[in-house]
Formats: C-alpha cells, sequence, structure tokens
C-alpha cells in the first residue's frame, strides 16, 4: 500500500526566506506526482505536475524535483512571501489507469512579515 | 477561475435528512472524483468514475452514492445524514496531461 509522508509538518519562516517542503513516498512504481496548495477551509489549488518520466516542474518562483527511485519530491518556494502561507499537499497518482490520488498529510507554512 | 464547480460552500442540515452535493465541470474531462477531508485530517479517496454510467467506489468507505448521468455532472448524495457525515467534501476532475482540477469543495455538518 502507497503511503504519502511529508517533513516538517510546520514550517515558519520569515519574509524572504526559501521554502524546502519534501515529500516522501514507498513505492516507485507512481504515474505522476502532483504539489498542490490548500487555504484554510478551502479547496486545493494545483501547483505544479510532474510526471513520472520527468525529473522537475518550475512555475515561477516554485520548481519541484521527483527521484522515483529513491521516492523523494522537493518543493522549493523562493523568496517567500506572506502570501505563500498555507497547506502543501504531496499526491502520487498510481499507475493503475483509474489514476487514484494518495495524498500526504500536508506541510502547514507560515510565512512571517 | 475555477473550472469545476460545488454547490452548497456551505450546508447545516439535521440528522436523518437527505442531502444532494453538487458538482459540475465545463472541460469535458471524463475522469471526476469524490474526496473527503475532516478537519485537519487527511483527503480520502470515496468515489469515482470514468465517465457516463460509470462510478466505483473509492478506498475510504462511505455511505454516501453517486450518480454519473451526464459527463460535466457528478453529484454526491447522502440518504439520511448523520453527525458522522460531518466533513468536508471536495470533488475534482482529471486529465493525464494536467492531472487534477479541484473544486472549492462542501462543507458539511449535520446536526
Amino acid at each position: 500500500k502507497q503511503e504519502v509522508t511529508q517533513i516538517p509538518a510546520a514550517l515558519s519562516v520569515p519574509e524572504g526566506e526559501n521554502l524546502v517542503l519534501n515529500c516522501s513516498f514507498t513505492d516507485s512504481a507512481i504515474y505522476n506526482l502532483q504539489w498542490f496548495r490548500q487555504d484554510p477551509g478551502k479547496g486545493l489549488t494545483s501547483l505544479l505536475l510532474i510526471q513520472s518520466s520527468q525529473r522537475e516542474q518550475t512555475s515561477g518562483r516554485l520548481n519541484a524535483s521527483l527521484d522515483k527511485s529513491s521516492g523523494r519530491s522537493t518543493l522549493y518556494i523562493a523568496a517567500s512571501q506572506p502570501g505563500d502561507s498555507a497547506t502543501y499537499l504531496c499526491a502520487v497518482s498510481r499507475t493503475d489507469s483509474w489514476g487514484k490520488l494518495q495524498f500526504g498529510a500536508g506541510t502547514q507554512v507560515v510565512v512571517t512579515p | 477561475e475555477a473550472d469545476i464547480y460545488q454547490t452548497p460552500r456551505y450546508l447545516v442540515i439535521g440528522t436523518g435528512k437527505k442531502i444532494t452535493l453538487e458538482c459540475s465541470q465545463t472541460m469535458g474531462h471524463d475522469k471526476m472524483y469524490w474526496y473527503q477531508q475532516d478537519p485537519g485530517m487527511e483527503l480520502h479517496l470515496i468515489h469515482y468514475s470514468y465517465g457516463v454510467n460509470s462510478t466505483e467506489k473509492g478506498d475510504l468507505s462511505s455511505e454516501s452514492t453517486v450518480s454519473r448521468i451526464r459527463t460535466e455532472h457528478f453529484p454526491l448524495t447522502l440518504e439520511s445524514a448523520r453527525p458522522s457525515h460531518t466533513s468536508q467534501y471536495l470533488c475534482a476532475s482529471r486529465t493525464e496531461n494536467y492531472g487534477y482540477t479541484f473544486g472549492s469543495g462542501t462543507r458539511l455538518t449535520v446536526v
């Protein structure tokens, strides 16, 4: 059974610092990995999607890497801003055709002004 | 602008009532999903569909049911709501190239 772990569970940084969020998964046979952002009481906003054949994806200040062999992904957020405060979720999609997601518990990020 | 819409956004309802949570998407995606999330907890898959007239139960056992009569519409129904159904319900659709798109969720409270 696939297990997804996110470390740390919570993170507080001053504005301007770079954020490093870690995600690990136990079964390397994944279809893809997706990072999401969730604001309190809201739905999920997709940040980056990395296909299993890719090593990284970038969008603006965000960069996500994927190492399937070691079962790890890292989300980097450069020059953090207070608006980056949210919970960040990592989810892996299984290789079966249904594409069901297995979520981690998330990392709660607070960026202080 | 959201391409997947959930209504209502919030719902408080009494025990024993029948409720339907609506989910619609304008992207023409075949694959749609319902996830349940308790406060501060992980998301768990409760239902999914691969197209019209296709529905399957997810990993987390749920007393809810779903239907998929039209591609764009994937409603979730609870025949008799109970306090244990209090949770946030998130609907999503998916493509191979762009992954998942989630709606804003319905926060359900059963009193």
